[in-house]
């Protein structure tokens, strides 16, 4: 089955630490984004990519990055600058990301958790 | 700039109708609508172009006005299995090659036996 795996799904971490969610996928889509939810805000982007070794930043992108080495594959590093890094973090890709055309595909999610 | 959503939440008895509003700042290309159940991944519902269409399937319906920079979803004789927060996604004239899509802060339905 085609689909979008994201792990781990629930991750605790020590302030002043790095941590990678990772984020594959088998549905062959091109573009791949990575998503921010906290409880009455919504989905905020943080990073996307439309191609291989290409990415852009998204609306919240500070203290985060990312890579693109693979098509499959668009890990999310939230690194210790990330001031607030408690939230859900949503994965999801679309086929393609021409106007219109770009519906999204979302991961299960992973809850990082920061002690 | 995120769209606007209207209500934030409403509570709804089985077999109601229900009208979740979102209202846009920006030129829009298109709007997509978006349900995440709780603890779940939001799933797609559906995608409106500019062009002021309407869509639905079953009884969930959407309507898009490109002049007034607003859609609006439809829910009819509502289900238990409506309930979730609804999300919309706006996608704006921006010009540009890059794409966005801005989520709206959702609107929580609950549908009650």
């Amino acid at each position: 089955d085609g689909g979008i795996t994201q792990s781990p799904k629930y991750l605790f971490r020590k302030e002043g630490q790095n941590v990678t969610l990772s984020c594959e996928q088998n549905l062959n889509h091109d573009a791949m984004y990575w998503y921010r939810q906290d409880p009455g805000q919504g989905l905020r982007l943080i990073y996307y990519s439309q191609i291989v070794n290409d990415f852009q930043k998204g609306d919240i992108a500070e203290g985060y990055s990312v890579s693109r080495e693979k098509k499959e594959s668009f890990p999310l590093t939230v690194t210790s600058a990330q001031k607030n890094p408690t939230a859900f973090y949503l994965c999801a890709t679309s086929r393609d990301s021409t106007w219109g055309a770009n519906v999204l595909t979302f991961g299960a999610g992973s809850r990082l958790t920061v002690l | 700039q995120q769209p606007v959503q209207s209500p934030q939440a409403v509570i709804l008895r089985e077999g109601e109708d229900a009208v979740i509003n979102c209202s846009s700042s920006k030129a829009l290309y298109s709007v997509h609508w978006y349900r995440q159940k709780h603890g779940e991944a939001p799933v797609f519902l559906m995608i409106l172009l500019k062009g002021g269409e309407q869509k639905g399937h079953d009884k969930i319906s959407a309507s898009f006005n490109e002049k007034k920079q607003q859609s609006s979803l439809y829910l009819t004789a509502s289900q238990l299995s409506y309930s979730g927060t609804y999300f919309c996604g706006t996608e704006s004239n921006s010009g540009g090659s890059n794409y966005k899509l801005t989520f709206g802060k959702g609107t929580l339905l609950t549908v009650n036996p």
